[in-house]
Protein backbone atom coordinates (compact mmCIF):
# COMPACT_ATOMS: atom_id res chain seq x y z
CA UNK A 1 0.00 0.00 0.00
CA UNK A 2 1.07 3.15 -0.87
CA UNK A 3 2.07 5.57 2.13
CA UNK A 4 1.66 9.24 2.25
CA UNK A 5 3.54 12.11 3.98
CA UNK A 6 1.89 15.81 4.76
CA UNK A 7 3.09 18.31 6.56
CA UNK A 8 1.36 18.10 10.24
CA UNK A 9 -0.10 21.76 9.93
CA UNK A 10 0.28 24.94 7.55
CA UNK A 11 -1.39 28.33 8.82
CA UNK A 12 -2.47 31.06 6.44
CA UNK A 13 -4.22 34.47 6.02
CA UNK A 14 -6.92 35.16 4.43
CA UNK A 15 -7.07 36.16 0.79
CA UNK A 16 -4.06 33.74 0.12
CA UNK A 17 -3.39 31.05 -1.80
CA UNK A 18 -2.49 27.75 -0.19
CA UNK A 19 -0.48 24.67 -1.63
CA UNK A 20 -0.33 21.44 0.44
CA UNK A 21 2.27 19.14 -0.75
CA UNK A 22 1.65 14.94 -0.60
CA UNK A 23 4.53 12.57 -0.85
CA UNK A 24 3.96 9.34 -2.05
CA UNK A 25 7.18 7.73 -3.16
CA UNK A 26 5.77 4.43 -3.68
CA UNK A 27 3.20 5.27 -5.95
CA UNK A 28 1.88 2.27 -7.97
CA UNK A 29 1.13 2.78 -11.52
CA UNK A 30 -2.55 2.04 -11.00
CA UNK A 31 -2.57 4.37 -7.74
CA UNK A 32 -5.01 7.65 -8.30
CA UNK A 33 -4.17 10.51 -5.80
CA UNK A 34 -7.34 11.72 -3.82
CA UNK A 35 -7.20 14.98 -1.23
CA UNK A 36 -10.42 14.80 1.51
CA UNK A 37 -11.46 17.79 3.91
CA UNK A 38 -12.36 17.57 7.32
CA UNK A 39 -14.11 19.93 9.75
CA UNK A 40 -14.19 19.25 13.30
CA UNK A 41 -17.03 17.06 14.33
CA UNK A 42 -17.65 15.81 10.89
CA UNK A 43 -16.93 13.29 8.08
CA UNK A 44 -14.37 13.65 5.36
CA UNK A 45 -15.47 15.09 2.17
CA UNK A 46 -14.49 14.61 -1.00
CA UNK A 47 -12.49 17.31 -2.95
CA UNK A 48 -10.75 16.05 -5.60
CA UNK A 49 -9.02 13.36 -7.46
CA UNK A 50 -6.30 13.13 -9.98
CA UNK A 51 -4.02 10.96 -11.79
CA UNK A 52 -1.40 13.02 -13.51
CA UNK A 53 -0.45 16.27 -14.65
CA UNK A 54 -3.18 19.00 -13.36
CA UNK A 55 -6.74 18.70 -12.31
CA UNK A 56 -8.95 22.06 -11.58
CA UNK A 57 -12.53 21.98 -10.03
CA UNK A 58 -14.51 24.77 -8.95
CA UNK A 59 -13.07 23.98 -5.03
CA UNK A 60 -9.55 23.78 -5.37
CA UNK A 61 -6.63 22.44 -8.34
CA UNK A 62 -4.54 19.53 -7.72
CA UNK A 63 -0.88 19.31 -9.46
CA UNK A 64 0.96 16.39 -9.95
CA UNK A 65 4.23 16.59 -11.83
CA UNK A 66 5.37 13.57 -14.08
CA UNK A 67 6.85 11.10 -12.17
CA UNK A 68 4.01 11.06 -9.67
CA UNK A 69 6.18 10.86 -6.61
CA UNK A 70 4.14 13.61 -4.90
CA UNK A 71 1.15 16.00 -5.42
CA UNK A 72 0.06 19.07 -4.40
CA UNK A 73 -3.66 20.87 -3.84
CA UNK A 74 -3.37 24.27 -4.38
CA UNK A 75 -6.96 26.00 -2.83
CA UNK A 76 -7.20 29.71 -4.26
CA UNK A 77 -8.23 32.62 -2.28
CA UNK A 78 -8.71 30.84 1.00
CA UNK A 79 -11.10 31.84 3.50
CA UNK A 80 -11.80 31.41 7.45
CA UNK A 81 -14.03 28.58 6.51
CA UNK A 82 -11.33 26.48 4.74
CA UNK A 83 -10.13 26.08 8.18
CA UNK A 84 -10.03 22.16 8.11
CA UNK A 85 -7.67 19.08 8.33
CA UNK A 86 -6.78 18.20 4.56
CA UNK A 87 -5.69 14.08 4.10
CA UNK A 88 -3.81 13.13 1.05
CA UNK A 89 -4.76 9.36 -0.39
CA UNK A 90 -3.54 7.16 -3.11
CA UNK A 91 -5.10 4.05 -3.85
CA UNK A 92 -6.07 1.97 -6.65
CA UNK A 93 -9.23 3.10 -8.74
CA UNK A 94 -10.29 -0.06 -10.16
CA UNK A 95 -12.65 -2.68 -9.07
CA UNK A 96 -9.60 -4.55 -6.99
CA UNK A 97 -8.60 -5.18 -3.58
CA UNK A 98 -8.21 -1.50 -2.25
CA UNK A 99 -7.96 -0.62 0.99
CA UNK A 100 -7.28 3.15 1.59
CA UNK A 101 -5.08 4.86 4.60
CA UNK A 102 -5.92 8.00 5.69
CA UNK A 103 -3.33 9.43 7.00
CA UNK A 104 -2.58 12.41 9.96
CA UNK A 105 -3.19 14.65 7.29
CA UNK A 106 -2.49 18.44 7.01
CA UNK A 107 -4.19 21.20 9.60
CA UNK A 108 -4.99 24.48 7.91
CA UNK A 109 -5.74 26.95 10.01
CA UNK A 110 -6.71 30.31 7.92
CA UNK A 111 -6.20 33.62 9.94
CA UNK A 112 -8.23 36.78 10.05
CA UNK B 1 -24.91 15.63 -1.86
CA UNK B 2 -24.23 12.70 -0.47
CA UNK B 3 -27.01 10.51 1.20
CA UNK B 4 -25.54 8.55 3.95
CA UNK B 5 -26.94 8.15 7.20
CA UNK B 6 -25.92 7.47 10.57
CA UNK B 7 -27.90 6.96 14.13
CA UNK B 8 -27.35 8.00 16.83
CA UNK B 9 -25.51 11.02 16.35
CA UNK B 10 -24.59 11.03 19.77
CA UNK B 11 -24.58 8.24 22.61
CA UNK B 12 -23.56 8.07 25.91
CA UNK B 13 -23.71 4.32 27.52
CA UNK B 14 -22.65 2.27 30.72
CA UNK B 15 -20.09 -0.11 30.59
CA UNK B 16 -21.43 -3.65 29.50
CA UNK B 17 -24.26 -2.14 27.40
CA UNK B 18 -24.76 -4.35 24.12
CA UNK B 19 -25.04 -1.02 20.94
CA UNK B 20 -25.63 -0.73 17.63
CA UNK B 21 -24.68 1.99 15.40
CA UNK B 22 -26.64 2.73 12.38
CA UNK B 23 -25.67 3.54 9.14
CA UNK B 24 -27.52 3.50 5.96
CA UNK B 25 -27.36 5.02 2.37
CA UNK B 26 -29.48 5.64 -0.37
CA UNK B 27 -27.32 6.00 -3.55
CA UNK B 28 -26.77 2.03 -4.65
CA UNK B 29 -23.27 1.98 -3.83
CA UNK B 30 -21.98 -1.70 -3.05
CA UNK B 31 -18.74 -0.85 -0.55
CA UNK B 32 -19.19 0.55 2.77
CA UNK B 33 -16.70 0.91 5.20
CA UNK B 34 -16.85 2.03 8.99
CA UNK B 35 -13.81 4.12 10.67
CA UNK B 36 -12.90 4.76 13.92
CA UNK B 37 -11.14 8.31 14.90
CA UNK B 38 -10.47 9.79 18.30
CA UNK B 39 -10.45 13.83 18.37
CA UNK B 40 -8.00 15.53 16.53
CA UNK B 41 -6.20 11.70 15.63
CA UNK B 42 -6.48 9.92 12.25
CA UNK B 43 -9.05 7.87 10.96
CA UNK B 44 -9.04 4.31 11.20
CA UNK B 45 -10.35 1.56 9.12
CA UNK B 46 -12.08 -0.88 11.70
CA UNK B 47 -14.52 -2.69 8.93
CA UNK B 48 -15.58 -3.16 5.04
CA UNK B 49 -17.86 -4.64 2.67
CA UNK B 50 -17.68 -5.32 -0.49
CA UNK B 51 -22.04 -5.53 -1.16
CA UNK B 52 -24.46 -8.04 0.80
CA UNK B 53 -23.31 -10.73 2.81
CA UNK B 54 -19.79 -9.48 2.15
CA UNK B 55 -17.88 -8.26 5.77
CA UNK B 56 -13.99 -7.73 6.22
CA UNK B 57 -11.90 -6.19 8.80
CA UNK B 58 -10.22 -3.37 8.42
CA UNK B 59 -6.56 -2.34 9.82
CA UNK B 60 -7.40 -1.39 12.85
CA UNK B 61 -8.14 -4.37 15.32
CA UNK B 62 -11.72 -3.82 16.71
CA UNK B 63 -14.17 -5.79 19.64
CA UNK B 64 -17.14 -4.62 17.37
CA UNK B 65 -18.91 -6.76 14.18
CA UNK B 66 -21.00 -5.95 11.16
CA UNK B 67 -23.55 -6.99 8.96
CA UNK B 68 -24.61 -6.75 5.42
CA UNK B 69 -28.09 -7.87 4.67
CA UNK B 70 -28.99 -5.37 2.69
CA UNK B 71 -27.35 -3.34 0.28
CA UNK B 72 -28.03 0.22 1.92
CA UNK B 73 -28.02 -0.62 5.23
CA UNK B 74 -23.95 -1.34 7.05
CA UNK B 75 -24.68 -1.45 10.84
CA UNK B 76 -21.84 -1.85 13.63
CA UNK B 77 -22.64 -3.49 16.74
CA UNK B 78 -20.90 -3.64 19.95
CA UNK B 79 -21.83 -6.36 22.06
CA UNK B 80 -19.85 -5.20 25.42
CA UNK B 81 -19.23 -1.67 25.09
CA UNK B 82 -16.12 -0.41 27.39
CA UNK B 83 -14.78 2.47 27.83
CA UNK B 84 -11.69 2.19 25.33
CA UNK B 85 -14.37 1.85 23.13
CA UNK B 86 -15.06 5.92 23.48
CA UNK B 87 -14.51 7.27 20.18
CA UNK B 88 -16.01 8.67 16.78
CA UNK B 89 -17.63 6.27 14.50
CA UNK B 90 -17.66 6.99 10.60
CA UNK B 91 -19.64 5.04 8.50
CA UNK B 92 -18.39 5.36 4.14
CA UNK B 93 -19.56 4.41 1.23
CA UNK B 94 -18.44 4.40 -2.38
CA UNK B 95 -18.64 2.33 -5.87
CA UNK B 96 -16.93 -0.25 -5.96
CA UNK B 97 -15.13 1.04 -9.13
CA UNK B 98 -14.32 4.14 -7.88
CA UNK B 99 -13.31 3.53 -3.80
CA UNK B 100 -11.30 6.69 -3.51
CA UNK B 101 -14.47 8.91 -3.95
CA UNK B 102 -16.16 8.15 -0.28
CA UNK B 103 -19.20 9.93 0.95
CA UNK B 104 -18.98 10.06 4.90
CA UNK B 105 -21.63 10.04 7.15
CA UNK B 106 -21.94 12.72 10.32
CA UNK B 107 -20.79 10.34 12.61
CA UNK B 108 -21.87 8.56 15.83
CA UNK B 109 -19.90 10.37 18.64
CA UNK B 110 -19.92 7.20 21.80
CA UNK B 111 -18.95 7.77 24.91
CA UNK B 112 -19.09 4.89 27.37
CA UNK B 113 -18.61 5.15 31.42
Amino acid sequence: LAKTTQPISMDSYEGQEVNITCSHNNIATNDYITWYQQFPSQGPRFIIQGYKTKVTNEVASLFIPADRKSSTLSLPRVSLSDTAVYYCLVGEGSGGYNKLIFGAGTRLAVHP
Amino acid sequence: EADIYQTPRYLVIGTGKKITLECSQTMGHDKMYWYQQDPGMELHLIHYSYGVNSTEKGDLSSESTVSRIRTEHFPLTLESARPSHTSQYLCASSEIKDQETQYFGPGTRLLVL
